[in-house]
Protein backbone atom coordinates (compact mmCIF):
# COMPACT_ATOMS: atom_id res chain seq x y z
CA UNK A 1 0.00 0.00 0.00
CA UNK A 2 1.19 3.66 -1.00
CA UNK A 3 1.99 4.95 1.88
CA UNK A 4 4.35 7.42 4.35
CA UNK A 5 6.43 5.20 7.11
CA UNK A 6 8.03 6.32 9.90
CA UNK A 7 10.50 3.81 12.25
CA UNK A 8 11.16 3.87 15.35
CA UNK A 9 7.38 4.40 16.43
CA UNK A 10 9.01 5.15 19.98
CA UNK A 11 12.62 5.61 20.82
CA UNK A 12 13.75 6.15 24.48
CA UNK A 13 17.46 7.35 24.59
CA UNK A 14 20.12 8.74 26.93
CA UNK A 15 21.90 12.39 26.36
CA UNK A 16 24.30 12.94 24.48
CA UNK A 17 23.36 10.13 22.20
CA UNK A 18 23.47 10.30 18.21
CA UNK A 19 20.37 9.25 16.57
CA UNK A 20 18.82 8.86 13.24
CA UNK A 21 14.93 8.87 12.59
CA UNK A 22 13.51 6.91 9.06
CA UNK A 23 11.31 7.82 6.82
CA UNK A 24 9.95 6.54 3.84
CA UNK A 25 7.38 6.87 1.52
CA UNK A 26 6.35 4.83 -1.56
CA UNK A 27 4.09 7.27 -3.31
CA UNK A 28 7.05 8.36 -5.00
CA UNK A 29 6.47 11.89 -4.09
CA UNK A 30 9.80 14.53 -4.78
CA UNK A 31 8.98 16.48 -1.59
CA UNK A 32 9.69 16.05 1.76
CA UNK A 33 9.32 17.61 5.16
CA UNK A 34 9.79 16.85 9.24
CA UNK A 35 8.19 18.15 11.69
CA UNK A 36 8.37 18.27 15.23
CA UNK A 37 5.12 18.32 17.00
CA UNK A 38 5.12 18.62 20.82
CA UNK A 39 1.36 16.52 21.44
CA UNK A 40 -1.91 18.60 20.14
CA UNK A 41 0.11 21.70 19.53
CA UNK A 42 1.69 23.29 16.48
CA UNK A 43 4.07 21.80 13.97
CA UNK A 44 7.02 23.40 13.35
CA UNK A 45 9.07 22.74 9.97
CA UNK A 46 12.48 21.20 10.84
CA UNK A 47 14.07 21.08 7.56
CA UNK A 48 12.52 19.89 3.97
CA UNK A 49 13.49 18.81 0.75
CA UNK A 50 12.21 19.10 -3.27
CA UNK A 51 14.06 16.38 -4.52
CA UNK A 52 17.42 13.75 -4.61
CA UNK A 53 20.23 15.93 -3.12
CA UNK A 54 18.17 18.50 -2.04
CA UNK A 55 17.68 19.63 1.52
CA UNK A 56 16.82 23.01 2.84
CA UNK A 57 16.70 24.14 6.61
CA UNK A 58 13.13 25.28 8.22
CA UNK A 59 12.74 27.28 11.18
CA UNK A 60 13.85 24.49 13.56
CA UNK A 61 16.51 23.10 12.72
CA UNK A 62 19.39 23.61 14.69
CA UNK A 63 21.50 20.87 15.98
CA UNK A 64 19.91 18.22 13.29
CA UNK A 65 20.42 17.11 9.46
CA UNK A 66 19.00 15.57 7.34
CA UNK A 67 19.93 13.78 3.81
CA UNK A 68 18.07 13.01 0.68
CA UNK A 69 19.98 10.06 -1.66
CA UNK A 70 16.91 8.45 -2.44
CA UNK A 71 13.80 9.62 -3.64
CA UNK A 72 11.79 7.32 -1.16
CA UNK A 73 13.93 8.08 1.90
CA UNK A 74 14.92 11.04 4.00
CA UNK A 75 16.26 10.50 7.41
CA UNK A 76 16.36 13.26 10.18
CA UNK A 77 19.69 12.30 12.50
CA UNK A 78 20.45 14.04 15.95
CA UNK A 79 24.30 14.37 16.62
CA UNK A 80 23.72 14.56 20.11
CA UNK A 81 20.33 14.29 21.95
CA UNK A 82 19.10 16.79 24.85
CA UNK A 83 16.13 16.44 26.93
CA UNK A 84 14.84 19.81 24.47
CA UNK A 85 14.72 16.87 21.99
CA UNK A 86 11.87 15.00 23.49
CA UNK A 87 8.93 15.36 20.84
CA UNK A 88 7.19 13.73 18.59
CA UNK A 89 8.66 13.98 14.61
CA UNK A 90 6.32 13.73 11.93
CA UNK A 91 7.46 13.29 8.67
CA UNK A 92 5.58 14.10 5.55
CA UNK A 93 5.43 14.21 1.58
CA UNK A 94 3.29 16.17 -1.33
CA UNK A 95 3.73 15.07 -5.14
CA UNK A 96 3.50 18.68 -6.45
CA UNK A 97 2.93 22.51 -5.57
CA UNK A 98 -1.05 22.56 -4.45
CA UNK A 99 -0.65 19.34 -2.99
CA UNK A 100 -1.54 18.41 0.36
CA UNK A 101 1.08 16.65 3.00
CA UNK A 102 1.00 13.21 3.50
CA UNK A 103 2.14 12.62 6.84
CA UNK A 104 3.83 9.25 8.61
CA UNK A 105 2.36 7.82 12.21
CA UNK A 106 5.45 10.02 13.80
CA UNK A 107 8.33 9.12 15.99
CA UNK A 108 7.74 9.77 19.79
CA UNK A 109 11.55 10.59 21.05
CA UNK A 110 11.75 11.01 24.80
CA UNK A 111 15.44 12.40 25.95
CA UNK A 112 16.12 11.13 29.76
CA UNK B 1 8.36 33.81 6.23
CA UNK B 2 4.44 33.31 6.66
CA UNK B 3 3.48 33.51 9.47
CA UNK B 4 -0.27 31.99 10.14
CA UNK B 5 -2.52 32.38 13.39
CA UNK B 6 -5.58 30.51 14.48
CA UNK B 7 -8.60 31.05 16.36
CA UNK B 8 -10.24 29.87 18.77
CA UNK B 9 -7.58 27.53 20.37
CA UNK B 10 -10.48 25.82 22.15
CA UNK B 11 -13.88 25.38 20.93
CA UNK B 12 -17.19 22.90 22.37
CA UNK B 13 -19.98 22.98 20.76
CA UNK B 14 -23.21 21.30 21.46
CA UNK B 15 -23.94 18.09 18.80
CA UNK B 16 -25.57 19.56 16.07
CA UNK B 17 -24.41 22.98 16.31
CA UNK B 18 -22.41 24.38 13.58
CA UNK B 19 -18.17 25.31 14.80
CA UNK B 20 -16.31 27.70 12.91
CA UNK B 21 -12.32 27.67 12.91
CA UNK B 22 -10.71 31.18 11.57
CA UNK B 23 -7.23 31.64 10.17
CA UNK B 24 -4.86 34.09 8.85
CA UNK B 25 -2.11 34.40 7.44
CA UNK B 26 0.99 37.40 6.24
CA UNK B 27 2.11 36.15 3.26
CA UNK B 28 0.50 37.67 -0.01
CA UNK B 29 1.86 34.99 -2.28
CA UNK B 30 0.53 31.83 -0.65
CA UNK B 31 -1.90 30.08 -2.44
CA UNK B 32 -3.20 27.08 -1.14
CA UNK B 33 -4.49 26.21 2.50
CA UNK B 34 -5.20 23.10 3.53
CA UNK B 35 -7.36 21.79 6.84
CA UNK B 36 -5.71 19.25 8.74
CA UNK B 37 -7.65 17.00 11.41
CA UNK B 38 -5.61 15.25 13.81
CA UNK B 39 -7.05 12.65 15.98
CA UNK B 40 -5.24 11.91 20.03
CA UNK B 41 -1.88 10.04 19.01
CA UNK B 42 -2.51 9.51 15.66
CA UNK B 43 -1.10 11.77 12.38
CA UNK B 44 -2.80 14.99 11.04
CA UNK B 45 -4.59 13.86 7.93
CA UNK B 46 -6.29 16.53 5.19
CA UNK B 47 -10.20 17.28 5.50
CA UNK B 48 -10.51 19.68 3.59
CA UNK B 49 -8.26 22.43 0.84
CA UNK B 50 -8.91 25.68 -1.27
CA UNK B 51 -6.82 27.36 -4.00
CA UNK B 52 -6.61 30.77 -4.14
CA UNK B 53 -8.43 31.23 -7.50
CA UNK B 54 -11.39 29.64 -5.26
CA UNK B 55 -13.93 31.77 -2.52
CA UNK B 56 -15.32 28.55 -0.91
CA UNK B 57 -15.20 25.05 -1.26
CA UNK B 58 -17.58 22.50 0.21
CA UNK B 59 -17.59 18.82 1.11
CA UNK B 60 -20.45 17.49 2.59
CA UNK B 61 -20.60 18.96 6.53
CA UNK B 62 -17.35 20.77 5.62
CA UNK B 63 -16.49 23.55 4.11
CA UNK B 64 -14.03 25.93 3.54
CA UNK B 65 -13.93 30.11 2.77
CA UNK B 66 -10.85 32.46 1.67
CA UNK B 67 -10.94 35.79 1.57
CA UNK B 68 -7.54 36.68 -0.08
CA UNK B 69 -7.78 40.74 -0.25
CA UNK B 70 -8.09 40.14 3.82
CA UNK B 71 -6.11 37.22 3.85
CA UNK B 72 -7.78 34.78 5.97
CA UNK B 73 -9.51 31.87 5.30
CA UNK B 74 -12.17 29.80 7.41
CA UNK B 75 -13.18 26.28 8.47
CA UNK B 76 -16.65 25.99 8.64
CA UNK B 77 -18.43 22.28 9.98
CA UNK B 78 -21.87 21.69 10.16
CA UNK B 79 -24.18 19.17 12.32
CA UNK B 80 -21.11 18.53 14.22
CA UNK B 81 -21.05 14.96 15.52
CA UNK B 82 -19.29 13.10 18.75
CA UNK B 83 -16.51 11.67 15.68
CA UNK B 84 -15.36 15.26 14.78
CA UNK B 85 -14.12 16.32 18.13
CA UNK B 86 -9.98 16.37 17.13
CA UNK B 87 -7.64 19.45 16.82
CA UNK B 88 -7.69 20.94 13.61
CA UNK B 89 -5.10 22.83 11.95
CA UNK B 90 -4.84 25.27 9.22
CA UNK B 91 -1.92 26.04 6.83
CA UNK B 92 -0.43 28.00 4.30
CA UNK B 93 1.83 27.28 1.14
CA UNK B 94 5.21 29.43 1.10
CA UNK B 95 7.18 31.02 -1.68
CA UNK B 96 9.34 29.17 -2.90
CA UNK B 97 6.84 26.47 -2.74
CA UNK B 98 5.50 24.09 -1.36
CA UNK B 99 7.00 25.13 2.53
CA UNK B 100 3.64 24.76 4.50
CA UNK B 101 3.29 26.92 7.61
CA UNK B 102 0.50 25.74 10.37
CA UNK B 103 -1.41 27.70 12.56
CA UNK B 104 -1.38 26.61 15.97
CA UNK B 105 -4.22 24.25 16.15
CA UNK B 106 -7.84 24.19 17.82
CA UNK B 107 -9.39 21.78 20.08
CA UNK B 108 -12.83 21.09 18.96
CA UNK B 109 -14.86 19.32 21.42
CA UNK B 110 -18.42 17.96 20.30
CA UNK B 111 -20.80 17.23 22.91
CA UNK B 112 -22.89 14.75 22.78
Amino acid sequence: EADIYQTPRYLVIGTGKKITLECSQTMGHDKMYWYQQDPGMELHLIHYSYGVNSTEKGDLSSESTVSRIRTEHFPLTLESARPSHTSQYLCASSETAYSPLHFGNGTRLTVT
Amino acid sequence: GENVEQHPSTLSVQEGDSAVIKCTYSDSASNYFPWYKQELGKRPQLIIDIRSNVGEKKDQRIAVTLNKTAKHFSLHITETQPEDSAVYFCAADAYPGNQFYFGTGTSLTVIP
